[in-house]
C-alpha cells in the first residue's frame, strides 16, 4: 500500500471554517500529490510537491494551500471551507523508479455544511 | 489540454465472460498510462502501468495495451469473476511527469 496514511478519514465542518488534511508517507518519496474526486468530474489534481518546501499548483488549486516541511508529511489546507469543497480527497506518492508510478492513500471524505 | 475518455461508463457481464474496457486520450505526448481499480468507498489500487515506449503489459488475467499514436488504451479482463466488480480508471501522466489526468471510469458489474 506504499505506506500512505491520511487523516482524518472523515470530517464534517461548517462553511467558513479552516480545515487541514494530512498525508503521511513512510518511504521517503520525493513527489506527493493531492487530488479531489467528485461525481461527474473524476479525479483532479489540486497541488503537488516535488520536495521539502517545493510545491506547485494543479488544475483545481483555487481555495487550497499546501505545505511540506518534512519529506513524510504533505498538508492540504482549506483556509475558509465552502460547500463546493465537499469531496473525497486523495493523497498520492510517485515511486522513485523510472516508471513514475503513482500510489494512492485511502482518502478523506470531507463534508462542508 | 489533455482529456481522457472512458467508454462505456458502465458495463454488466455474466461471470466467466472476457471483456474489454476502453480509454482514449487527446494528446499523444504522454510519459505513461496507468490503469487503476477503485472499490466503493475505497482508494485507488494500481493495476498496470504502461510506459509510452511499450505496447502492452500483463498481470494475471489482466492485459493492458497502448497505441500512443492513435491515443488509445484497452484493458482486457479474461474470465471475469464477481470479485472483479469495481470501477476501473485510466490515467495518463504528462511528459513532464507532474500530473496524472484521469478518465471518469468504467463501472463493471460481474454477476454470478
Amino acid at each position: 500500500d506504499a505506506g500512505i496514511t491520511q487523516s482524518p478519514r472523515h470530517k464534517v465542518t461548517e462553511t467558513g471554517t479552516p480545515v487541514t488534511l494530512r498525508c503521511h508517507q513512510t518511504e521517503n518519496h520525493r513527489y506527493m500529490y493531492w487530488y479531489r474526486q467528485d461525481p461527474g468530474h473524476g479525479l483532479r489534481l489540486i497541488h503537488y510537491s516535488y520536495g521539502v518546501k517545493d510545491t506547485d499548483k494543479g488544475e483545481v488549486s483555487d481555495g487550497y494551500s499546501v505545505s511540506r516541511s518534512k519529506t513524510e508529511d504533505f498538508l492540504l489546507t482549506l483556509e475558509s471551507a465552502t460547500s463546493s469543497q465537499t469531496s473525497v480527497y486523495f493523497c498520492a506518492i510517485r515511486s522513485g523508479t523510472q516508471y513514475n508510478e503513482q500510489f494512492f492513500g485511502p482518502g478523506t471524505r470531507l463534508t462542508v455544511l | 489540454k489533455q482529456e481522457v475518455t472512458q467508454i462505456p461508463a458502465a458495463l454488466s457481464v455474466p461471470e466467466g465472460e472476457n471483456l474489454v474496457l476502453n480509454c482514449s486520450f487527446t494528446d499523444s505526448a504522454i510519459y505513461n498510462l496507468q490503469w487503476f481499480r477503485q472499490d466503493p468507498g475505497k482508494g485507488l489500487t494500481s493495476l498496470l502501468l504502461i510506459q509510452s515506449s511499450q505496447r502492452e503489459q500483463t498481470s494475471g488475467r489482466l492485459n493492458a495495451s497502448l497505441d500512443k499514436s492513435s491515443g488509445r488504451s484497452t484493458l482486457y479482463i479474461a474470465a471475469s469473476q464477481p470479485g472483479d466488480s469495481a470501477t476501473y480508471l485510466c490515467a495518463v501522466l504528462n511528459q513532464a511527469g507532474t500530473a496524472l489526468i484521469f478518465g471518469k471510469g468504467t463501472t463493471l458489474s460481474v454477476s454470478s
